[in-house]
């Protein structure tokens, strides 16, 4: 198993560009979620979902936009980028919502 | 929104000393979890937590569920310089959204220079 697997590792934006990062997961877990982090906050929740066409907002959503159209697959979209966005982002998954979360390396992104 | 207060926020060990960390809520959780990041890397969970008053054991690290629910320890013993990175805790509510976990702002562990 590949496990979580993210991609681009790296992007640079300037602002307003929109862009989507890329997640997935093979070992057929219902629950994943996004998550950013910046200096000094920890990591905080974007988007969850717990299924295949079933998403919901975390703590920190505007801005950002996600759907799951397949259990593999939970990609994340920026629709118009801002410097307040540089960060780094992380995808987790579990079997379900109570389960622990695997992470995935991150994407570290910088919006000019 | 919802905060864990974890602390300390750093600290720098010596090989051999032994480590520990806290973490704590204004809100009963119903799990806790201690992950580890490594430098560019995504965390890693050392240990998951279930019911108040579990201790649980992973090789030199030790965690406990606090009784009221609403904190939780992890200790390190005898520490290597692999020790070294950031250590997050994680809860999660009674009632809260499924599946979503509140995080610590991490505990970032140095060797003494």
């Amino acid at each position: 198993n590949a496990g979580v697997t993210q991609t681009p590792k790296f992007q640079v934006l300037k602002t307003g560009q929109s862009m989507t990062l890329q997640c997935a997961q093979d070992m057929n877990h219902e629950y994943m979620s996004w998550y950013r982090q910046d200096p000094g906050m920890g990591l905080r929740l974007i988007h969850y979902s717990v299924g295949a066409g079933i998403t919901d907002q975390g703590e920190v959503p505007n801005g950002y936009n996600v759907s799951r159209s397949t259990t593999e697959d939970f990609p994340l979209r920026l629709l118009s980028a801002a410097p307040s966005q540089t960060s780094v982002y992380f995808c987790a998954s579990s079997y379900s919502g109570r389960e622990t979360q695997y992470f995935g390396p991150g994407t570290r992104l910088l919006v000019l | 929104g919802q905060q864990l207060n974890q602390s300390p926020q750093s600290m720098f060990i010596q090989e051999g000393e032994d480590v520990s960390m806290n973490c704590t809520s204004s809100s009963i959780f119903n799990t806790w979890l201690w992950y580890k990041q490594d430098p560019g890397e995504g965390p890693v969970l050392l240990i998951a937590l279930y019911k108040a008053g579990e201790l649980t054991s992973n090789g030199r690290l030790t965690a406990q569920f606090g009784i009221t629910r609403k904190d939780s320890f992890l200790n390190i013993s005898a520490s290597i310089p692999s020790d070294v990175g950031i250590y997050f805790c994680a809860g999660r509510r009674y009632g809260g959204s499924q599946g979503n976990l509140i995080f610590g702002k991490g505990t970032k562990l140095s060797v003494k220079p």
